[in-house]
């Protein structure tokens, strides 16, 4: 079964750090770009980032620029979101998705995990 | 950045219906990279129509797309009580990715 599971969410205050994970299994995950898709509460989707398949090519919508960093360990079919300076506005559910063709552009993002709720408040 | 409107924000309908939603963007969409997908409370999205035109595999054939350019319609020719949700377009063609405000179809 093609599965992708986030971990790493949780409460944080304004200013801190958290690592987001997202266990990708049952497909190849090296032949696959992937992203970050979060929805805040009460609002729409936002692409917050995405990568290719070797992990060459990365970007990120404007307001997470110099605070997010996307990675990803093909040997451990694991992709992570390091994400600094929090602020009130990235609480959300984020959802680690597979996305053929992130950069490449075309096709669509077809796999999504149930998402990791991170809540940042004082 | 390509900005996304969505028209109507608010669809009511009966089942049996046919749904027809807008997707404009901001600047043509190179390619036709555009993509739809749909959203249920408490569920992840589902891609339903990509390039445009395409259905994405197991989507049944009431789901529809079709456009150009910078206009992009979602057609549902008949609803069915699942269907009721929000439905996203999202352009594919350049960093960053966007999506529009989304649709909501609800039951009329």
């Amino acid at each position: 079964e093609v599965q992708l599971v986030e971990s790493g969410g949780g409460v944080v205050r304004p200013g801190g750090s958290l690592r987001l994970s997202c266990a990708a299994s049952g497909f190849t995950f090296d032949d696959y770009g992937m992203s970050w898709v979060r929805q805040a509460p009460g609002k729409g989707l936002e692409w917050v980032s995405g990568i290719n398949w070797n992990g060459g090519r990365t970007g990120y919508v404007d307001s997470v620029k110099g605070r997010f960093t996307i990675s990803r360990d093909n040997a451990k079919n694991s992709l992570y979101l390091q994400m600094n300076s929090l602020r009130a506005e990235d609480t959300a559910l984020y959802h680690c998705v597979r996305d053929p063709g992130s950069y490449d552009g075309g096709y669509g993002m077809d796999v999504w995990g149930q998402g990791t709720t991170v809540t940042v408040s004082s | 950045e390509i900005v996304l409107t969505q028209s109507p924000a608010t669809l009511s309908l009966s089942p049996g219906e046919r749904a027809t939603l807008s997707c404009r963007a901001s600047q043509s969409v190179s390619s036709n990279y555009l993509a739809w997908y749909q959203v249920k409370p408490g569920q992840a999205p589902r891609l339903l129509i990509y390039d445009a035109s395409n259905r994405a595999p197991g989507i049944p054939d009431r789901f529809s797309g079709s456009g150009s350019g910078t206009d992009f319609t979602l057609t549902i020719s008949s609803l069915e009580p699942e269907d009721f949700a929000v439905y996203y377009c999202q352009q594919r063609a350049n960093w960053p990715l966007t999506f529009g405000p989304g649709t909501k179809v609800d039951i009329k």
